[in-house]
């Protein structure tokens, strides 16, 4: 089944604690991206990837890394999280070049940053 | 990209057709209406796009007027299950090396479905 999946879905950590968040997708998709969602703020873009090695900061980058050596995977790195880290984060990829090519969501991993 | 104007609830009778508006008046020739929905907190789902002509899939219809200024998303048969906030969203539909294919997915529409 081609799918998003990231993981953990739930995270519950301390000020400080470095913490990744994966994601991997099954489609052959180039381009990947970070999102976060926060309530009165919606949904916005922390990183993308356009391919292998390339990638880019989106809306909101500042405490956050990412990595892409493999096409199927962009992990979501916070070196030193902070509460304001808190939030509902979702992964996403689609194929570039093409119109027909929606984005595909993962289903999401709840963060917090006691 | 082309911002967007949503009611920001509707409600709508289980076995009824559900028809979400949306304007977007300041559209682009080569911009694509695409709608998103978002069931509790899950993972934004892709329903279906158009550039100016209509369409339907399996999941739903999208009209598109003439001047392309508004669309309307309908759901043919709502069902509990379509309880969610239903995006839409304007933008060009291949990503460049420089836009980052963000989508501004704004406040999007809450639809309730009763039974």
């Amino acid at each position: 089944e081609a799918q998003v999946t990231q993981n953990p879905r739930y995270l519950i950590t301390v000020t400080g604690k470095k913490l990744t968040v994966t994601c991997s997708q099954n489609m052959n998709h180039e381009y990947m991206s970070w999102y976060r969602q926060d309530p009165g703020l919606g949904l916005r873009q922390i990183y993308y990837s356009m391919n292998v090695e390339v990638t880019d900061k989106g809306d909101v980058p500042e405490g956050y890394k990412v990595s892409r050596k493999e096409k199927r995977n962009f992990p979501l790195i916070l070196e030193s999280p902070s509460p304001n880290q808190t939030s509902l984060y979702f992964c996403a990829s689609t194929l570039l070049g093409g119109v027909n090519s929606p984005l595909h969501f993962g289903n999401g991993t709840r963060l917090t940053v006691t | 990209d082309a911002k967007t104007t949503q009611p920001p609830s509707m409600d709508c009778a289980e076995g009824r057709a559900a028809n979400l508006p949306c304007n977007h008046s300041t559209i682009s020739g080569n911009e694509y209406v695409y709608w998103y929905r978002q069931i509790h907190s899950q993972g934004p789902q892709y329903i279906i796009h158009g550039l100016k002509n209509n369409e339907t899939n399996e999941m739903a219809s999208l009209i598109i007027t003439e001047d392309r200024k508004s669309s309307t998303l309908i759901l043919p048969h709502a069902t509990l299950r379509d309880t969610a906030v239903y995006y839409c969203i304007v933008r060009v539909a291949v990503p460049d090396s420089n836009s980052g294919y963000a989508l501004n997915f704004g406040k999007g529409t809450s639809l309730l479905v009763t039974p």
